[in-house]
């Protein structure tokens, strides 16, 4: 079954650094998404992404944090400058259409520890 | 805001049913989501309602009412590795593709 698949697993960084967060999206989705889960809290959405630009971005997602599709597999997530409360599971979601029905296929997620 | 509401935690036996309730906003409501996420992993999706009344697929059905603001997630012939999170998540209007999560439900299931 194609999966999302999310590099690295984990990451630890220290506060102010640069990171980079990796996401290969399923082939023939068209919508890709960032979502974040604060350890013991709910899933947050962050950011959709759709024909190489922002769709549509939640509060959350301030001019720290950019996406971009460098080429035709990868979806990038980078926090230009991380804080101790970005540490959080971040996971990366891909739709095959922008209708909800479909749901999101979630890849396993990327654990940041910001230190 | 947009608040869901779920039952933080559950316990259920081995081969019983269990129904997980979830409420939320009614404002701007377009459909509800469940998804499943086994501890330190992702949510997997279970179900997507739009319309009143009951879903079945397999052994998991869902059940929606708009003008009341509640779903249900329904767990029939448990098995112990249906212990899981159980998300709630709504798509309200105003954001085509945001999706709200509830803060799920932890259900344990035991012999």
């Amino acid at each position: 079954e194609p999966e999302v698949t999310q590099t690295p697993s984990h990451q630890v960084t220290q506060m102010g650094q640069e990171v980079i967060l990796r996401c290969v999206p399923i082939s023939n989705h068209l919508y890709f998404y960032w979502y974040r889960q604060i350890l013991g809290q709910k899933v947050e959405f962050l950011v959709s992404f759709y024909n190489n630009e922002i769709s549509e971005k939640s509060e959350i997602f301030d001019d720290q944090f950019s996406v971009e599709r460098p080429d035709g597999s990868n979806f990038t997530l980078k926090i230009r400058s991380t804080k101790l409360e970005d540490s959080a599971m971040y996971f990366c979601a891909s739709s095959e259409s922008g209708r909800p029905s479909y749901g999101y296929t979630f890849g396993s997620g990327t654990r940041l520890t910001v230190v | 805001g947009q608040n869901i509401d779920q039952p933080t935690e559950m316990t259920a036996t081995e081969g019983a049913i269990v129904q997980i309730n979830c409420t939320y906003q009614t404002s701007g409501f377009n459909g509800l989501f469940w998804y499943q996420q086994h501890a330190g992993e992702a949510p997997t999706f279970l179900s997507y309602n739009v319309l009143d009344g009951l879903e079945e697929k397999g052994r998991f059905s869902s059940f929606l009412s708009r003008s009341k603001g509640y779903s249900y997630l329904l767990l029939k012939e448990l098995q112990m590795k249906d212990s899981a999170s159980y998300l709630c998540a709504v798509h309200y209007s105003g954001g085509y593709q945001k999706v709200t999560f509830g803060t799920g439900t932890k259900l344990q299931v035991i012999p």
